[in-house]
């Protein structure tokens, strides 16, 4: 099973919105609305911040919003904060032989 | 609050086995699924294995021969063991509630990391 694809970096200023896309296959992403995101920052663990392609856990900022068309999900932040600057992994659930699949991974740069 | 701890040496030679355990504190340890998850050094993360509330396992079949996950409700922990390991291991090492809760897919919260090392 193939890590689902995601662009290496994006970046934004302060304020905009940028959105992060997860490609997959009907296989995963396309064939389940079961897609989470998690936020990492260097050296700490990964953190839920979307699961079941668009829910956000409680405590979590109302500025990251997901959704999904297709094979592809996307994770949008809105108004950008230097505190958002982190790594974003997608991950899905698959019919293959490994059950979950992450994504490359994504770093958010904060300008 | 919800966390979990984990701890397990970070010293590891070829051909040995690593082993590693998670106790869970702040809620009811039944009725989940519990994680492992690995993210070699300035890579991505890799799903290992999970175990049911019920005992029922499933592994990242690259790994299949290799791990086992166990589980000990009594003392509300889960463990990994990964066996024969090589540099290609090398990885920090996260436990993880999850992924099922009833029907939703989320890994959350997760432990705060263990670096395994495997050299000579």
């Amino acid at each position: 099973q193939s890590a689902l694809t995601q662009p290496a970096s994006v970046s934004g200023s302060p304020g905009q919105s940028i959105t992060i896309s997860c490609t997959g296959t009907t296989s995963d992403v396309g064939g389940y609305n079961y897609v989470s995101w998690y936020q990492q920052h260097p050296g700490k663990a990964p953190k839920l911040i979307i699961y079941d392609v668009s829910y956000r856990p409680s405590g979590v900022s109302n500025r990251f919003s997901g959704s999904k068309s297709g094979n592809t999900a996307s994770l949008t932040i809105s108004g950008l904060q230097a505190e958002d600057e982190a790594d974003y992994y997608c991950n899905s659930y698959t019919s293959s032989s490994t059950p979950y699949v992450f994504g490359t991974g994504t770093k958010v740069t904060v300008l | 609050q919800v966390q979990l701890q984990q701890w397990g040496a970070g010293l590891l030679k070829p051909s040995e086995t690593l082993s590693l355990t998670c106790s869970f504190y702040g809620e009811s340890f039944s009725n989940y699924y519990w994680s492992w998850i690995r993210q070699p050094p300035g890579k991505g993360l890799e799903w290992i294995a999970e175990i049911s509330h019920s005992g029922g396992t499933n592994y990242n079949p690259s790994l299949k021969s290799r791990v086992t996950i166990s589980l000990d409700t009594s003392k509300n922990q889960f463990s990994l063991r990964l066996s024969s390991v090589t540099a290609a291991d090398t990885a920090v090492y996260y436990c993880a509630r999850g992924p099922w809760f009833g029907e939703s897919l989320k890994l959350d919260p997760w432990g705060q990391g263990t670096l395994v090392t495997v050299s000579s």
